[in-house]
């Protein structure tokens, strides 16, 4: 079983709104990602959680927060986001071990930013 | 630096045609490739892999190839399918990190 969920499918929030993005994986991985793809884009990388730690940072605003409340569970916390912050949110997860690693992906949560 | 494009590069074939899309990375300390599959309004799927001590594999209707003297990375999809029409990307990473690096991506449309 491989498999990520991902809630809300859509949101749409303003500029002034906080919001929380959730992910859930269904496997034993210990390291998750979230990732923001814009449209006809590969995805970018925004954060990796290895053993429910933040490991890598990829210089990501301060508007985006990231959480990982056990090994399960994923949250990205969104406060006063601006209009290009609109894309697709994925999340993935896998072996928490560097290269050779298949990552999982999510559905994803369509975001946009009014 | 990367070009700003509205539009994927396009793969045009008919069902049951073989299709070959082709990727090419510049990190010569990628060790493992990966092929995801992303259809519209989905996450990336995953295809098929490959490591760097072998130039090919083959799984169900699908092969990848590996030429690390070119550092070229290709997808052969057999008697392509309607179902098979999305956004394919090839992604490579290294031991030294956990961050995958997507190619940009090629769209395959299928035509009955």
């Amino acid at each position: 079983d491989t498999e990520v969920t991902q809630t809300p499918k859509h949101l749409v929030m303003g500029m002034t709104n906080k919001k929380s993005l959730k992910c859930e994986k269904h496997m034993g991985h210990r390291a998750m990602y979230w990732y923001k793809q814009k449209a006809k884009k590969p995805p970018e990388l925004m954060f990796v959680y290895s053993y429910e730690k933040l490991s890598i940072n990829e210089s990501v605003r301060s508007r985006f927060s990231p959480e990982c409340p056990n090994s399960s569970l994923l949250n990205l916390h969104l406060h006063a986001l601006q209009p290009e912050d609109s894309a697709l949110y994925l999340c993935a997860s896998s072996q928490p071990k560097r290269g050779e690693t298949t990552q999982y992906f999510g559905p994803g949560t369509r975001l946009l930013v009014l | 630096g990367e070009s700003v494009g509205l539009h994927l590069p396009t793969l045009s074939v008919q069902e049951g045609d073989n299709s070959i899309i082709n990727c090419a990375y510049s990190n010569s300390a990628s060790d493992y490739f990966i092929w995801y599959k992303q259809e519209s309004g989905k996450g990336p799927q995953f295809i098929i892999d490959i490591r760097s001590n072998m130039d090919k594999r083959q799984g169900q209707r699908v092969t990848v190839l590996l030429n690390k003297t070119v550092k070229h990375l290709s997808l052969q999809i057999a008697a392509t399918q309607p179902g098979d029409s999305a956004v394919y990307f090839c992604a490579e990473t290294s031991n030294s990190g956990y961050a995958l690096n997507f190619g940009k991506g090629t769209s395959l449309l299928v035509t009955p």
